[in-house]
């Protein structure tokens, strides 16, 4: 069965202070993964997908990262705008769905 | 991308009615999917429609109490039936566009059961 663990559940940044956003996986054959943006009472807001490890992809202020166990979504220099939560999900070779995540909502202060 | 339509976008209900959400797409797809994200949760798929065929639903999810009508390539409904505050959640609709599987999102409909 997939698993998808999120860490940390939330976290709070000042603007302009950098971080990371974990994204742990275990599948059976990885055929993508997934980073959502959801802002609240929305639907999610499709960011990144990546394929296979070593790969990046970045999206103004966003970095996500790939290696065979995780994922990692990098902020760099945040802005309030960028508060959300933040989503991942994996589709492996033997499912038909995503496996979402639950996510890390994250705070960004003026 | 895709621009994906729900309506409504949000509602209240009384425990006992049924609530039909829709959801437009403006291009034809194949197949669209309907989540469920109960509040502080995160999403899971309730079913999926293919046109002209029965939907598929999830372990957990049956279709007397989540009936689906999938009358064309660009169109979906969801119904909740005989709602409980338990059914309070967002419900998005969601389509798979091009080769590589990405998935989007309506901007989801958010129904509290009193």
């Amino acid at each position: 069965e997939d698993q998808v663990t999120q860490s940390p559940e939330a976290l709070r940044l000042q603007e302009g202070e950098s971080s990371s956003l974990n994204c742990s996986y275990t599948v059976s054959g990885l055929r993508g993964l997934f980073w959502y943006r959801q802002d609240p009472g929305k639907g999610p807001e499709f960011l990144f997908t990546l394929y296979s490890a070593g790969e990046e992809k970045e999206k103004e202020r966003l970095k996500a990262t790939l290696t065979k166990k995780e994922s990692f979504l990098h902020i760099t220099a945040p802005k309030p705008e960028d508060s959300a939560t933040y989503l991942c999900a994996v589709l492996s070779g033997s499912a038909r769905q995503l496996t979402f995540g639950s996510g890390t909502q994250l705070t960004v202060l003026p | 991308s895709a621009v994906i339509s729900q309506k409504p976008s949000r509602d209240i209900c009384q425990r006992g009615t049924s609530l039909t959400i829709q959801c437009q797409v403006d291009s034809q797809v194949t197949m669209m999917f309907w989540y469920r994200q109960q509040p502080g949760q995160s999403l899971t798929l309730i079913a999926t429609a293919n046109q002209g065929s029965e939907a598929t639903y999830e372990s957990g999810f049956v279709i007397d109490k989540f009936p689906i009508s999938r009358p064309n390539l660009t169109f979906s409904t969801l119904t909740v039936s005989n709602m409980s505050p338990e059914d309070s959640s967002i419900y998005l609709c969601s389509v798979v566009l091009g080769f590589n599987e990405k998935l989007f999102f309506g901007s989801g409909t958010q129904l509290s059961v009193l």
